[in-house]
């Protein structure tokens, strides 16, 4: 299987910048999607990448190289309740199968 | 309108018992999936489906593990002869296609093989 490296957990102040990395497998990419997931709640889509740059969305921003095998998660001016789960997740293959990495679990400090 | 809905909200069985857990999607979405997440543990994908047909498949984990979908719309993960470590949260998700559109999840079937 691929495999999808982010940190597990991360901690920053609230009102700074925090910037989650992925690295995955080339072979095969089709697309990267970053979910947000609060504890005990279901995840919900922050972005998805197919093309190489930055993608931004208020105060949330994805980026991917795809030589290179690498995303991040952009999160600006940062809130109490940004403290959540951020998963990384790759389309791999023609019959769109998805490998979800582990998850960076973001804690912000005041 | 509604969201993805997914019923029982929680299931408790005895090892070896079958299970069988349902998904409404979101009226109109095409494509549909289903995960599991254990505990601690990441997103697993199962299987997804592109209208009633599922391409792929092989991300189930063991032949005790179907899914179908009809007409459509709703679709059952069905486990056979359950086992501890079947024991998990099963999100089901759906969007408007395929792979590539934002996915609106469930609240999830919480599983306990006891």
């Amino acid at each position: 299987g691929q495999n999808i490296d982010q940190p597990t957990e991360m901690t920053a102040t609230e009102g700074a910048i925090v910037q989650i990395n992925c690295t995955y497998q080339t072979s095969g990419f089709n697309g990267l999607f970053w979910y947000q997931q609060h504890a005990g709640e279901a995840p919900t889509f922050l972005s998805y990448n197919v093309l190489d740059g930055l993608e931004e969305k208020g105060r949330f921003s994805s980026f991917l190289s795809r030589s290179k095998g690498y995303s991040y998660l952009l999160l600006k001016e940062l809130q109490m309740k940004d403290s959540a789960s951020y998963l990384c997740a790759v389309i791999f293959g023609g019959y769109q199968k998805v490998t979800f990495g582990i998850g960076t679990k973001l804690q912000v400090i005041p | 309108g509604a969201g993805v809905s997914q019923s029982p909200s929680n299931k408790v069985t005895e090892k070896g018992k079958d299970v069988e857990l349902r998904c409404d999607p979101i009226s109109g979405h095409t494509a549909l999936y289903w995960y599991r997440q254990s505990l601690g543990q990441g997103l697993e994908f199962l299987i997804y489906f592109q209208g009633n047909s599922a391409p792929d498949k092989s991300g189930l984990p063991s032949d005790r593990f179907s899914a179908e979908r009809t007409g459509g719309s709703v679709s059952t993960l069905t486990i056979q002869r359950t086992q501890q470590e079947d024991s998990a949260v099963y999100l089901c998700a759906s969007s408007e296609t395929g792979f590539g559109n934002e996915q609106f999840f469930g609240p999830g079937t919480r599983l306990t093989v006891l």
